[in-house]
């Protein structure tokens, strides 16, 4: 079956410093969304990708669609204790409809 | 957006019963989904509950375990049949509407532990 992978799968970094989650997956996607999961919470849309190669920024983050539509990434500069969280990339399969299959997530925690 | 809400909110149940969660939205969506979350883990899509028809399970996932129902389009109940310990998990019902946006709205979930 279709399996997206994250890595890393854990990352501590000092406050101010960037972050980077890279996901694969092992079929083309038809689009790509990133979640937000707080500790406790339950996952919050970020954004969807849709163009081979498209590139989206929201304030301090930054996602980017693979070219051949099977990898993305979120990148967060200067990350701050707000970013704490799990963010897990969720694709869309041709032919699968609206069914998304997560990630495997990858857990950030900043340090002052 | 949608606002989900579900009950109860936690539970903690012995072997061989059952539990049915509910999901209730506060609008009317074409699409409801159950996923099952372990601690630490990611999110499984257990089954696609659409209204007036019966609902799609993954792989993995049968229905005689975890029956659905979805009698209207702003509710769905899951039941976690005949418990183990193996079913601890958080459970989170979604929506997605096709007549909104494309993201999907999540509920709180229901954290289930079974001893």
């Amino acid at each position: 079956g279709q399996q997206v992978m994250q890595i890393p799968q854990y990352q501590h970094v000092q406050e101010g410093e960037d972050f980077t989650t890279y996901c694969n997956s092992s079929t083309t996607l038809s689009n790509i969304q990133w979640y937000k999961q707080r500790p406790g919470g339950h996952p919050v849309f970020l954004i969807q990708l849709v163009k081979s190669g498209e590139v989206k920024k929201q304030k301090r983050l930054t996602f980017q669609f693979g070219e051949a539509k099977k990898n993305s990434s979120l990148h967060i500069t200067a990350t701050q204790t707000t970013d704490v969280g799990t963010y897990f990339c969720a694709g869309s399969f041709t032919g699968g409809g609206n069914k998304l299959t997560f990630g495997t997530g990858t857990q950030l925690k900043v340090e002052l | 957006s949608a606002v989900i809400s579900q009950k109860p909110s936690r539970d903690i149940c012995q072997r061989g019963t059952s539990l049915t969660i509910q999901c209730q939205v506060d609008s009317q969506v074409t699409m409801m989904f159950w996923y099952r979350q372990q601690p630490g883990q990611s999110l499984t899509l257990i089954a696609t509950a659409n209204q007036g028809s019966e609902a799609t399970y993954e792989s993995g996932f049968v229905i005689d375990k975890f029956p659905i129902s979805r009698p209207n389009l702003t509710f769905s109940t899951l039941t976690v049949s005949n418990m183990s310990p193996e079913d601890s998990s958080i459970y989170l019902c979604s929506v997605w509407d096709v007549k909104g946006s494309y993201e999907q709205y999540f509920g709180p979930g229901t954290r289930l532990t079974v001893t």
